[in-house]
């Protein structure tokens, strides 16, 4: 079964607006932390946000923000004001377990396109 | 500070052929990853070292596929008798201890096995 789902291939959203993109994780772990990476097209993996599974306020880093609704096993990333620099691949990755080995899945990622 | 290097930045071989990997953690980082990532995909989890010990391997990893640590600093990534499907990113990761929360990635090493 798939860990982490990320069900948007692309999301296409305009400069200075907000977007959201969607992931959806599965775990039995009550312990467990969910990243979101960036990855430009030169292909290095930029962390961007973390959120622990016993964090009781959401994650907030500069423009980035993680709407996380542990019911519903869900964890978005939402990007306040895009920036052209923002078009990228995100990826959404889950660590199960306690903090030490930090294993992690990723999902398929999402394509962001911001236009002028 | 400067970031987890990986050398080389590209890899064209031929199918049969040996390759080598490097990757150069940050130096205080003494938990290095390996993972791969095919077009399209995320990243995959190959290989994880603690300090010079390898302490778990996927089942990606197969026989042919070999990663060491000596003394616990840089680490290199071997593949033998590579095979198209190997081609792939082969990114490179550390981190520190149980409070850093995020990885320190690599740019990666782009594999093509013509």
């Amino acid at each position: 079964a798939q860990k982490i789902t990320q069900t948007q291939p692309g999301m296409f959203v305009q400069e200075k607006e907000a977007v959201t993109l969607d992931c959806t994780y599965d775990t039995s772990d009550p312990s467990y932390g969910l990243f979101w990476y960036k990855q430009p097209s030169s292909g290095e993996m930029i962390f961007l946000i973390y959120q622990g599974s016993y964090d009781q306020q959401n994650a907030t880093e500069g423009r980035y923000s993680l709407n996380f609704q542990k019911a519903r096993k869900s964890a978005n990333l939402v990007i306040s004001a895009s920036q052209l620099g923002d078009s990228a691949m995100y990826f959404c990755a889950m660590r199960e377990g306690p903090e030490g080995f930090q294993k992690l899945v990723f999902g398929t990622g999402t394509r962001l396109l911001v236009s002028p | 500070d400067t970031g987890v290097s990986q050398d080389p930045r590209h890899k064209i071989t031929k199918r049969g052929q040996n390759v080598t990997f490097r990757c150069d953690p940050i130096s205080e980082h003494n938990r290095l990853y390996w993972y791969r990532q095919t077009l399209g995909q995320g990243p995959e989890f190959l290989t994880y070292f603690q300090n010079e010990a390898q302490l778990e391997k996927s089942r990606l990893l197969s026989d042919r596929f070999s990663a060491e640590r000596p003394k616990g600093s840089f680490s290199t990534l071997e593949i033998q008798r590579t095979e198209q499907g190997d081609s792939a990113m082969y990114l490179c990761a550390s981190s520190g201890d149980s409070r850093t929360y995020g990885y320190t990635f690599g740019s990666g090493t782009r594999l093509t096995v013509v």
